[in-house]
């Protein structure tokens, strides 16, 4: 596709599950991006991926949340032993260089709900 | 720590009219500043990027301005539509990578 995917859209998952989310960015792009949005806050950065660089990780919340990006492509997001508070809209990014004179693409989000 | 406010929170306004949305920001060393328009259930769209460099950038009805020294950037709609309706979001860049946002404007335009 031509937008940057996330996958699922949707998420309901039991307190202390583990979750996957997944993020397909625009081809090409080396820059990546995951942020957190909460209901009636800002986007909150997590963490930020460029080529085969070590990742800046310094937004993630707890050593429940991991990254990784494979190949330099496709991010997935895992939340371990999920907690209410966790409930959010996991929004992944995408941009061309990372350079941030450039434009950012997001994707539609994961929403999460932990019940 | 850079902090980005939104004023106001919340606006309705009838269709036709031009407004004003206000960003600011604590920290004037930023690379540069975007306007993100964000509806509802879905991911956020670029509208404006302005350098560091520059003081303002426009694209159709939409007008961007950045005075850097004072940390405020406003976000000016001309001729609003109900289609213009959705959450305003800026975000400034301290580095070179790392978007700070603010926590948006939510914009209801009336037909």
């Amino acid at each position: 596709g031509a937008g940057v995917s996330q996958s699922p859209s949707n998420k309901v998952t039991e307190k202390g599950k583990d979750v996957e989310l997944r993020c397909d960015p625009i081809s090409g792009h080396t820059a990546l991006y995951w942020y957190r949005q909460s209901l009636g806050q800002g986007l909150e950065f997590l963490i930020y991926f460029q080529g085969n660089s070590a990742p800046d990780k310094s937004g993630l919340p707890s050593d429940r949340f991991s990254a990784e990006r494979t190949g330099g492509s496709v991010s997935t997001l895992t939340i371990q032993r999920t907690q209410q508070e966790d409930s959010a809209v996991y929004l992944c990014a995408s941009s061309p260089t990372g350079f941030s004179g450039n434009t950012i693409y997001f994707g539609e989000g994961s929403w999460l709900t932990v019940v | 720590k850079q902090e980005v406010t939104q004023i106001p929170a919340a606006l309705s306004v009838p269709e036709g009219e031009n407004l004003v949305l206000n960003c600011s920001f604590t920290d004037s060393a930023i690379y540069n500043l975007q306007w993100f328009r964000q509806d509802p259930g879905k991911g956020l769209t670029s509208l404006l990027l302005i350098q560091s460099s520059q003081r303002e950038q426009t694209s159709g009805r939409l007008n961007a301005s950045l005075d850097k020294s004072s940390g405020r950037s406003t976000l000016y709609i001309a001729a609003s539509q109900p289609g213009d309706s959705a959450t305003y979001l800026c975000a400034v860049t301290p580095g070179t990578y790392k978007y700070i946002f603010g926590t948006g404007t939510r914009l209801k335009v009336l037909a």
